[in-house]
């Protein structure tokens, strides 16, 4: 079975720090997609990014990174100087890479709040 | 270009009648899936169609849920008798294929009172 987990619940921070978002996730696939996906305060998701399994090498886009490791199942998630536009429901999700489905597993969420 | 569209955007409906929600595609997006997300929680999946074949419906609650998406591009998503467990947001995403990022409507909020 497929599990996604993100221990922490809420997440408060002042603008300007750096916060880490926790993943960690179980499956017996040797093949998957890890995702991340933001919804703000008006309720859309919206999507960050896809890590292939076969690729463990970090990502950086602008103020955010992500730390995929294999050898712990995580996949964090770290904003650097974190502004009050970044509050927000950060979802962790997993999917297979084959078979005929492509169902997202989603983690329960972490609710990050930057304060001025 | 457009994105993924759901009507209708809230739906409040008696215990007991039917409902139905309707769902828009990114165009050239072959694989459409429906979730389901209670307050405080992760989407939960529903079902999945790859063009107009449905290809997993592990996740629909009870049979009184069905899907259809019968010319590989709108979708709808039946609720037979609503109950007022059924009360939640429904989202619809869509993607290139199996596998690509999902992309989300901006769902439809459903109370059953």
């Amino acid at each position: 079975a497929q599990k996604v987990t993100q221990a922490q619940t809420e997440i408060s921070v002042v603008e300007k720090e750096d916060v880490t978002l926790d993943c960690v996730y179980e499956t017996r696939d040797t093949t998957y997609y890890l995702f991340w996906y933001k919804q703000p305060p008006s309720g859309e998701l919206v999507f960050l990014i896809r890590r292939n399994s076969f690729d463990e090498q970090n990502e950086i886009s602008g103020r955010y990174s992500w730390n995929f490791q294999k050898s712990t199942s995580s996949f964090n998630f770290t904003i650097t100087a974190s502004q009050v536009v970044d509050s927000a429901v950060y979802f962790c999700a997993l999917t297979k890479r084959s078979g005929n489905t492509g169902k997202l597993i989603f983690g329960q969420g972490t609710t990050l709040q930057v304060k001025p | 270009g457009a994105g993924v569209s759901q009507s209708p955007r809230y739906k409040v409906t008696k215990r007991g009648q039917d409902v139905a929600l309707r769902c828009d595609p990114i165009s050239g997006h072959v694989s459409l899936y429906w979730y389901r997300q209670a307050l405080g929680q992760g989407p939960e999946f529903l079902t999945y169609f790859n063009y107009e074949a449905q290809q997993d419906k592990s996740g629909l609650p009870n049979d009184r849920f069905s899907a259809e998406r019968p010319e590989g591009s709108i979708s709808t998503l039946t609720i037979q008798r609503t109950e007022q467990r059924d009360s939640a947001m429904y989202r619809c995403a869509s993607s290139l294929g199996t596998g690509f990022e999902q992309y989300f409507g901006p769902g439809t909020r459903l109370t059953v009172t």
